[in-house]
């Protein structure tokens, strides 16, 4: 099966632009999940989409927002970007609610975001 | 929610059995341990899922004692291209915030 795809792997945004970044999950997930991992750090949790809905959001300003779509692809936009927005932004899917806690997550190999 | 504590970083040599061990002192009853591997620019990838006891695969054993307060997550023979981050996760649908939130990692690096 095709695994979790992230377009697109890099890019280059001055501050103070908006980034879109996009995420399309294995096939039959409908749970989507956003981290960001700045250069050499943890994951940090980011949103939570399921079944269209946003569930849940990390600790993150309302700059950073996003959306899934019927077919279960997700979106995230970062507005007014700023230096220390330079990241790895990875996305997972899994096949159901995974804070249920036996549906692993199936991470993307991330979009790479530098901001000038 | 629960928090998990793992040790920075771990070396070993080709061959040789690690074991990872993960705390995590407030894990509620309905909460699964999850262990993922990450290499430099990837996304992690999972390894090995319990609830109790001991689970095993084809690349992993994952123990956990009866009280679940920790996990080991242990890798047979070990080679170089094991060096990797390795994370637990502790989730479930007990935790308030709902928020799958990753520990710092440990960092494996085998040696030849």
């Amino acid at each position: 099966e095709a695994g979790v795809t992230q377009s697109p792997t890099h890019l280059i945004k001055t501050r103070g632009q908006q980034a879109t970044l996009r995420c399309s999950p294995i096939s039959g997930h409908t749970s989507v999940y956003w981290y960001q991992q700045a250069l050499g750090l943890g994951l940090q949790f980011l949103l939570w989409y399921d079944e269209g809905e946003e569930r849940n959001r990390g600790n993150f300003p309302p700059r950073f927002s996003g959306r899934q779509f019927p077919n279960y692809s997700s979106e995230l936009n970062v507005n007014a970007l700023e230096l220390e927005d330079s990241a790895l932004y990875l996305c997972a899917s899994s096949l159901v609610d995974a804070v249920q806690g036996n549906s692993p997550l199936h991470f993307g190999n991330g979009t790479r975001l530098t901001v000038t | 929610l629960a928090k998990t504590t793992q040790p920075v970083s771990m070396d070993s040599y080709e061959g040789q059995e690690v074991n990872i061990t993960c705390s995590h002192n407030n894990i509620a009853t309905n909460d699964y341990i999850t262990w993922y591997q990450q290499f430099p620019s990837q996304g992690p990838r999972f390894i090995i899922q319990g609830y109790k006891t001991k689970v095993t695969n084809e690349v992993a054993s994952l123990f956990i004692p009866a009280d679940r307060k920790s996990s080991t997550l242990s890798l047979p023979r070990v080679s170089l291209s094991d060096t990797a981050v390795y994370y637990c996760l502790v989730v479930g649908s007990s935790g308030s915030a709902r928020q799958l939130t990753f520990g710092s990692g440990t960092q494996l690096t085998v040696l030849p």
